[in-house]
């Protein structure tokens, strides 16, 4: 079936590191994908539609500076988190759909990001 | 008052039990999803609906769009079925999801 692979699933680095995360579609093509955080013990939110081959649309109260999205091809998305600091500590996952499928959408197992 | 409301938020079972969780939702869609994390944070998609029933194993999943509801059901539950289960409907496969704040199932052996 349809794979994401999301990478890295674990960072451990200093404040004020940059963080790149991918979201790979394996065996699909996907034309949008989605990026969402989840802190503890609270639900998934969306943070930006990643669309390929133009600008990724944010969620009200997303920096989009901050968090830079690059949707370059129809199997490869990339959020990096920019001069992170510790309150962006998070699970981050992504999600993507076959492109012209009515197939549900299939999510990277995440990245837990830990800001020191 | 939220897009998407789930209850139980919280439901402990015995090994073999039948589970019902319910969600309701408020805003318009064409498509919901019914989704498992597990204590990893991973997620599987179990169902994405639109109308009527499917069925999955022992999961079973319905929607009404005329009354915004859906149920997911577990027939014999097990523990291995303990997670969290998320409702969130979209307006299809490739839009965005709007998530209910989950029910954390416990299934004691």
């Amino acid at each position: 079936g349809a794979v994401v692979s999301q990478h890295p699933s674990w960072v451990i680095c200093k404040s004020g590191t940059s963080v790149k995360i991918e979201c790979r579609s394996l065996d699909f093509q996907a034309t949008t994908m989605f990026w969402y955080r989840q802190f503890p013990k609270q639900s998934l939110m969306l943070m930006a539609t990643s669309n390929e081959g133009s600008k990724a649309t944010y969620e009200q109260g997303v920096e989009k500076d901050k968090f830079l999205i690059n949707h370059a091809s129809l199997t490869l998305s990339t959020l990096t988190v920019t001069s992170a600091h510790p309150e962006d500590s998070s699970f981050y996952i992504c999600s993507a759909s076959p492109k012209y499928s009515n197939q549900p959408q299939h999510f990277g197992d995440g990245t837990r990001l830990s800001i020191l | 008052k939220n897009e998407v409301e789930q209850s139980p938020q919280n439901l402990t079972a015995q090994e073999g039990e039948f589970i019902t969780i319910n969600c309701s939702y408020s805003v318009g869609i064409s498509a919901l999803h019914w989704l498992q994390q597990h204590p990893g944070g991973g997620i599987v998609s179990l169902f994405m609906l639109s109308s009527g029933k499917k069925k999955h194993g022992r999961l079973i999943a319905t929607i009404n769009i005329q009354e915004k509801h859906s149920s997911l059901h577990i027939t014999a539950s097990h523990p291995r079925d303990s997670a969290v289960y998320i409702c969130a409907p979209s307006r299809g496969s490739n839009y965005k999801l709007t998530f209910g704040k989950g029910t954390l199932l416990t299934v004691n052996p």
